[in-house]
């Protein structure tokens, strides 16, 4: 069964790049995609966005001239940075593994969630 | 402002059978199939229904999803107070190629 699990800071000052990790356990980053997405406090969830298993990434419009999303397939791990940050970017940011297809047919859903982790920018 | 809309709440009492509702265009639900996710009091989100109706392993079936055109449906018929959470639905947009959500329904029991 596989795992998540988000770190980086809590805590991040306006303007500056947050940055966050994920360790994935029981499985391979090396296959299927892998997300970002987000939830402000007492709002709904935000798709940020994914990157693949061949490295390929698709970024949400809204937010995409800030960021990116890598894979180091070493570590078993993948990042978010998000640059110039403002107060409008404190959430809880998770990860979680996106299956795009189930038994040869096409379902793209969100399977395996990290806890999340909260992100507060503030000077 | 979601791309899927959901009623913000809904309600009923313990044993009753609830729907929750979200509606979408042709560049999400009706070209996509849906997912329905529960996310518990300060907990992370968890699949419930993707492919429309499929539930995962584990999760009860008193939980049922449909989809018809561009609107898709959430059925919980039993209904337990552990089942108090907030419901969003999430599909797949061709347009931005990628998953967008509704924006969450309150589900509580009285």
């Amino acid at each position: 069964q596989v795992q998540l699990q988000e770190s980086g800071p809590g805590l991040v000052k306006p303007s500056e790049t947050l940055s966050l990790t994920c360790t994935v356990s029981g499985g391979s980053i090396s296959s299927y995609y892998w997300s970002w997405i987000r939830q402000p406090p007492g709002k709904g969830l935000e798709w940020i966005g994914y990157i693949s298993y061949s490295g390929s990434t698709n970024y949400n419009p809204s937010l995409k001239s800030r960021v990116t999303i890598s894979a180091d397939t070493s570590k078993n791990q993948f990042s978010l940075k998000l640059s110039s940050v403002t107060a409008a970017d404190t959430a809880v940011y998770y990860c979680a593994r996106l299956v795009t297809m189930v038994q040869g047919v096409i379902s793209r859903h969100f399977d395996s969630w990290g806890q999340g982790t909260l992100v507060t920018v503030s000077s | 402002q979601s791309v899927l809309t959901q009623p913000p709440s809904a309600s009923g009492t313990p044993g009753q059978r609830v729907t929750i509702s979200c509606s979408g265009s042709s560049s999400n639900i009706g070209s996509n199939t849906v997912n329905w996710y529960q996310q518990l009091p300060g907990t992370a989100p968890k699949l419930l229904i993707y492919s429309n109706n499929q539930r995962p392993s584990g999760v009860p079936d008193r939980f049922s999803g449909s989809k018809s055109g561009t609107s898709a449906s959430l059925a919980i018929s039993g209904l337990q107070s552990e089942d108090e959470a907030d419901y969003y639905c999430a599909t797949w947009d061709d347009s931005l190629n990628g998953p967008v959500f509704g924006g969450g329904t309150k589900l509580t029991v009285l």
